[in-house]
């Protein structure tokens, strides 16, 4: 069975930082694209990043390009999102997902709130 | 990276058919055939329903169709059910190797 689980998320005063990770299982992580995916409160979904099978290739949305960093451990079946400079907008459930555009797993997201 | 546009919600009676549409540019829903499209519930995660402009993952019911025009894809539920009642967003990739969202449709089945 397939399992994604998000951790790493809680309460951060802008300007902070703080690290997701999301631990795989059930699936050859490393053949897969993985996503991340936010959704702030009451709000729609929000493509974050992505990153290859081997970790050498990283895209982001504009919003978050120079303070977020996605990457990868393959060995430990884990991918992380480095948030750095936190703002206020960046408030959301995180969801990490395998693959670009068909996302077929999701875990069950982890909720960062930045507020002083 | 401006989001796909979908009409903030869409209605429809039990057993009838609607449509959701999600409009983008020729450097996205327009350049590809990665347009795919999710189903949410109210504090779940979303389920993929449709990826690569039509196709459906096993498990999803065929009363669920996708197609796609120029900068339009769109999403079809037949025989509408009250289990249907969601949040239905689109996604495609884009020419800058990114990822767009739309912005989210609500089916409410009346």
């Amino acid at each position: 069975e397939v399992q994604l689980v998000e951790s790493g998320g809680g309460l951060v005063q802008p300007g902070g930082s703080l690290r997701l990770s999301c631990a795989a299982s059930g699936f050859t992580f490393s053949k897969y694209w993985m996503s991340w995916v936010r959704q702030a409160p009451g709000r729609g979904l929000e493509w974050v990043a992505n990153i290859m099978p081997d970790g050498s290739d990283k895209y982001y949305v504009d919003s978050v390009k120079g303070r977020f960093t996605i990457s990868r451990d393959n060995a430990k079946n884990s991918l992380y999102l480095q948030m750095n400079s936190l703002r206020a907008e960046d408030t959301s459930v995180y969801y990490c997902a395998t693959n670009r555009t068909r996302l077929v797993y999701w875990g069950q997201g982890t909720l960062v709130t930045v507020s002083s | 990276q401006s989001a796909l546009t979908q009409p903030a919600s869409v209605s429809g009676s039990p057993g009838q058919s609607i449509t959701i549409s999600c409009t983008g540019t020729s450097s996205d829903v327009g350049a590809y055939d990665y347009v795919s499209w999710y189903q949410q519930y109210p504090g779940k995660a979303p389920k993929l329903m449709i990826y690569e402009i039509s196709n459906r993952p096993s498990g999803v019911p065929d009363r669920f169709s996708g197609s796609k025009s120029g900068n339009t894809a769109s999403l079809a539920i037949s025989g509408l059910q009250a289990e249907d009642e969601a949040d239905y967003y689109c996604i495609s990739y884009t020419t800058s190797r990114t990822v767009v969202f739309g912005g989210g449709t609500k089916v409410t089945v009346i």
